[in-house]
């Protein structure tokens, strides 16, 4: 299995301007999740699906997010317009929910700055 | 209240030494995981083990061992004989029930010295 992936690893872009993170999860798996990491923060959880249907989307910080996941293997997370303060680790991450463990599986997360 | 709590900011270790790091975890559900991750300076987030409110005996996964103490609610993670390469953070990670929902720590920065 490829695991999870995402894209790009890296972005740089201005203020304003607006950004797609895209993410493939492992196939099978029935829940999305997407996080950001900064310092300040930590790890905060922006939303999450099952089954292709977003449950929480309470840490989306504002309208400028928004996320969707129109298939079972494919998501993205949009920042518009995008600011400095958007600058993070953009993780997205996958599990099978119902299962026992139910391991939440990362990918290599999305390097974002925002200038 | 904090779901999950990891006290330790950062840890040394000397290589080939044991190291034993803390997390505490509240819920007053009685199902629940715990999950330890690493994250190594290259970023990604790798999980490492998982133990089961139900699960009789501790987990084990090489030369990672989770010390589970329900009653202090507990879920420390060991790494036995330390190398270079477990320098990293690690963050001990709560989902509660039935739900889909991931508590992480803040992490704690771990350093392995020769």
């Amino acid at each position: 299995d490829a695991g999870v992936i995402q894209s790009p690893r890296h972005e740089v872009t201005e203020m304003g301007q607006e950004v797609t993170l895209r993410c493939k999860p492992i196939s099978g798996h029935n829940s999305l999740f997407w996080y950001r990491q900064t310092m300040m923060r930590g790890l905060e959880l922006l939303i999450y699906f099952n089954n292709n249907v977003p449950i929480d989307d309470s840490g989306m910080p504002e309208d400028r997010f928004s996320a969707k996941m129109p298939n079972a293997s494919f998501s993205t997370l949009k920042i518009q317009p995008s600011e400095p303060r958007d600058s993070a680790v953009y993780f997205c991450a996958s599990s099978l929910y119902g299962s026992g463990a139910n391991v939440l599986t990362f990918g290599a997360g999305s390097r974002l700055t925002v200038l | 209240a904090q779901k999950i709590t990891q006290t330790q900011p950062g840890m040394f270790v000397q290589e080939k030494e044991a190291v034993t790091l803390d997390c505490t975890y509240d819920t007053s559900d009685p199902s629940y995981g715990l999950f330890w991750y690493k994250q190594p300076s290259s970023g990604e987030m790798i999980f490492l083990i998982y133990q089961g409110s139900y699960d009789q005996q501790n987990a084990t996964e090489g030369r990672y061992s989770l010390n589970f103490q329900k009653a202090r609610k507990s879920a420390n993670l060991v790494i036995s004989a330390s190398q270079l390469g477990d320098s990293a953070m690690y963050f001990c990670a709560m989902r509660e029930g039935t739900g889909n929902q991931f508590y992480f720590g803040t992490g704690t920065s771990l350093t392995v010295i020769p």
